[in-house]
């Protein structure tokens, strides 16, 4: 059974840092494009960062360019993504996602919040 | 960026009944189009992509269709699970952007 399951949310006041893992079983890795979305309170969805399955190319939006690392290790079958110089327009809850852009599994979500 | 729209916002249904949702691309994006399912505590999950291709263990009762710039999900008759939140994806391009959600709600 594939499940994702994201840790590392919380709250930060602005400038701070923080640092998303995703726990991914019931499937290979390194098979699999990987990425984050996320979903502000009330908005949309928006992607927020790829990387592909070797692990050599990562694309991000370009709201979080400069700021937002995303990363992998198969071997631990896990993903993250560094987030540093948290702004308040960050706050919203990421999702792990397997594929990209189509999505093929979802993780439940991590509430991040950016406030003083 | 390719802008996706979702109509309604909110659909009134009683269960048994069919629903048909709306999504249009702002530009053509040949049959690049899925469809997620996002209930309350849930993670969403993918229901329809490439159009009108189920998702594994997805019910024959949801079924898509469309082509380029509009596209419709139909909910034949339903469900007390089916009341959710649904989202159009269109992932022609990077970045693979979504509507923002049409909230089936029961009447």
């Amino acid at each position: 059974q594939v499940q994702l399951v994201e840790s590392g949310g919380g709250l930060v006041k602005p400038g701070g840092s923080l640092r998303l893992s995703c726990a991914a079983s019931g499937f290979t890795l390194s098979d699999y494009y990987m990425g984050w979305i996320r979903q502000a309170p009330g908005k949309g969805l928006e992607w927020v960062s790829y990387i592909t399955g070797s692990g050599n190319s990562v694309i991000s939006a370009d709201s979080v360019k400069g700021r937002f690392t995303i990363s992998r290790d198969d071997g631990r079958s896990a993903l993250y993504l560094q987030m540093n110089s948290l702004r308040a327009d960050d706050t919203a809850v990421y999702y792990c996602a397997r594929g990209t852009p189509l999505v093929t599994a979802w993780g439940q979500g991590t509430l991040v919040t950016v406030s003083s | 960026e390719i802008v996706m729209t979702q109509s309604p916002g909110t659909l009134s249904v009683s269960p048994g009944e069919r629903a048909t949702l709306s999504c249009r691309a702002s530009q053509s994006v040949g049959s690049t189009l899925a469809w997620y399912q996002q209930t309350p505590g849930h993670a969403p999950r993918l229901l329809i992509y490439r159009t009108s291709t189920r998702a594994t263990g997805i019910p024959a009762r949801f079924s898509g269709s469309g082509s380029g710039t509009e596209f419709s999900l139909t909910i034949s008759s339903l469900q007390s699970e089916d009341f959710a939140v649904y989202f159009c994806q269109q992932y022609s391009d990077w970045p693979g952007t979504f509507g923002q959600g049409t909230k089936v709600e029961i009447k």
